[in-house]
């Protein structure tokens, strides 16, 4: 699985959009970028997923660079409920339910 | 449409004592993994499962067992318990069989905390 990088904390003005970044330059070509979010004492929640394009739900917006080497996790309007740890994954579809979920970004939304 | 159900949610037991988490998956799900989450090593995976057989394990020690029963309803044992097996283990579940095509999501359970004294 290719490694990711993540900034181990970042906070945001509730109210406004969450930019959190994932570098993953070792990416595969049939590998995912997935987003998984842990709030304290929880089992962690999925947010979503992309392969290529971006893609967007109503949790969040994933955007993809062209080159696949990283992406970006965008919560368009950051709550207090958004506090939380949030991982990013990379994960080929062959290889199982076996997850690395690092150490992921400690996002605090401020009031 | 009912989530992973676990039990315990928490329970505390001594050292040398042997322990049994259980895991329902969401209805449909076949496939079912566990994770174990430490403040030291964050989250870890133990095994998983498909068709009640175990297809993937990590780097854990022997007392970590598990085993899936027909209905996909999961267990996970451990044995001869340390202080160091205090955590909180995660179960998920996910429809897709494992190493299938496409993007492979899993849906957690809210875990069972178990202390060891």
């Amino acid at each position: 699985d290719a490694k990711t990088t993540q900034p181990p904390s970042m906070d945001c003005a509730e109210g406004r959009a969450a930019n959190l970044p994932c570098n993953h330059s070792t990416i595969s070509g049939n590998e995912y970028v997935y987003w998984y979010r842990q709030i304290h004492s929880q089992g962690p929640q999925y947010i979503i997923h992309g392969l290529k394009n971006n893609e967007t739900n109503e949790m969040a917006s994933l955007i993809i660079t062209e080159d696949r080497k990283s992406s970006t996790l965008i919560l368009p309007h950051a709550t207090l409920r958004d506090t939380a740890v949030y991982y990013c994954i990379v994960r080929a579809s062959s290889t199982g339910n076996q997850f690395y979920f690092g150490t992921g970004t400690s996002l605090t939304v401020i009031p | 449409k009912a989530g992973v159900t676990q039990t315990p949610r928490y329970l505390i037991k001594t050292r040398g004592q042997q322990v049994t988490l259980s895991c329902s998956p969401i209805s449909g799900h076949r496939s079912v993994s566990w994770y174990q989450q430490t403040p030291g090593q964050g989250l870890q995976f133990l095994f998983e499962y498909f068709s009640e057989t175990q297809r993937n394990k990590g780097n854990f020690p022997g007392r970590f067992s598990g085993r899936q029963f027909s209905n996909s309803r999961s267990e996970m044992n451990v044995s001869t318990l340390e202080l160091g097996d205090s955590a909180l283990y995660l179960c998920a579940s996910s429809l897709r069989q494992p190493k299938g095509a496409g993007a492979n999501v899993l849906t957690f359970g809210a875990g069972s905390r178990l202390t060891v004294l």
